[in-house]
C-alpha cells in the first residue's frame, strides 16, 4: 500500500531564512504521482506542483523549488528567502497510475512551517 | 478561489444526526473528491465520483454516503453521527479520473458534533 511520510512536523524560521520541507514515499507501482499543496491559517488547500515518477528533473518557481530523487524515494520542497507570508502546513501527497486507484491522494501528516518576522 | 464552492462553511449538530454536505466542481470538471481532516487521522481520503459514477472507495465508513448528481455537483450524506465524527470535510474536483491529475479542493465544511 502507497504511505507518504514528512517526518518534520513543524518548522520554525525567522524570515529571510531558507527552508527545506522533507517528504518520503512508499509505493509498488511504477508510474505513479507527486504533489504538494499548501493549508494556510485560512484552512484551505492550495495546489502547488506535480510530479510525475518518470520525469526526475528539479523545478523551481519563484521562491519555489523542488527536488525529486527516485533513488530514495525523496521528493523535498524548499522555500528560499522565506516570508511570512509562507507560514502554513505544507502536505506532500501520491497518487498512483493503476485503474482501480482512481486519483485517490495519499497525504503525509503535513509540516507546520513558521515563519518569524 | 479553486472554484470548487461547498456549502455549508459551518455545521454544528447533535450526535446522532444527520446532515448533507454539498459541493460543486470547477466548471469543466467530471470527477469530485471527499476528504475528512481530523488532527488524529490527518488527510484521509472518503470517496471519488467520476461523471456520475463511484470511482474509487477509501476508507468511508457504512454510515456515510455519497452520490454525483447529472449536473455534476455532490453530496457526503453522514448519518448517525458520532463524536468522533466531528472534522474538515474537503470537496476537491479534477478534470478526469485518473491518477496525475491535480485536485483543486474548495474552502472545506468543518462539522462539529456535540
Amino acid at each position: 500500500a502507497q504511505k507518504v511520510t514528512q517526518a518534520q512536523t513543524e518548522i520554525s524560521v525567522v524570515e529571510k531564512e531558507d527552508v527545506t520541507l522533507d517528504c518520503v514515499y512508499e509505493t509498488r507501482d511504477t508510474t505513479y504521482y507527486l504533489f504538494w499543496y499548501k493549508q494556510p491559517p485560512s484552512g484551505e488547500l492550495v495546489f502547488l506542483i506535480r510530479r510525475n515518477s518518470f520525469d526526475e528533473q528539479n523545478e523551481i518557481s519563484g521562491r519555489y523549488s523542488w527536488n525529486f530523487q527516485k533513488s530514495t524515494s525523496s521528493f523535498n520542497f524548499t522555500i528560499t528567502a522565506s516570508q511570512v507570508v509562507d507560514s502554513a502546513v505544507y502536505f506532500c501527497a501520491l497518487s498512483e497510475a493503476y485503474k482501480a486507484a482512481g486519483n485517490k491522494l495519499t497525504f503525509g501528516g503535513g509540516t507546520r512551517v513558521l515563519v518569524k518576522p | 478561489d479553486s472554484g470548487v464552492t461547498q456549502t455549508p462553511k459551518h455545521l454544528i449538530t447533535a450526535t446522532g444526526q444527520r446532515v448533507t454536505l454539498r459541493c460543486s466542481p470547477r466548471s469543466g470538471d467530471l470527477s469530485v473528491y471527499w476528504y475528512q481532516q481530523s488532527l488524529d487521522q490527518g488527510l484521509q481520503f472518503l470517496i471519488q465520483y467520476y461523471n456520475g459514477e463511484e470511482r474509487a472507495k477509501g476508507n468511508i465508513l457504512e454510515r456515510f454516503s455519497a452520490q454525483q448528481f447529472p449536473d455534476l455537483h455532490s453530496e457526503l450524506n453522514l448519518s448517525s453521527l458520532e463524536l468522533g465524527d466531528s472534522a474538515l470535510y474537503f470537496c476537491a474536483s479534477s478534470v478526469m479520473d485518473r491518477g496525475g491529475y491535480e485536485q483543486y479542493f474548495g474552502p472545506g465544511t468543518r462539522l462539529t458534533v456535540t
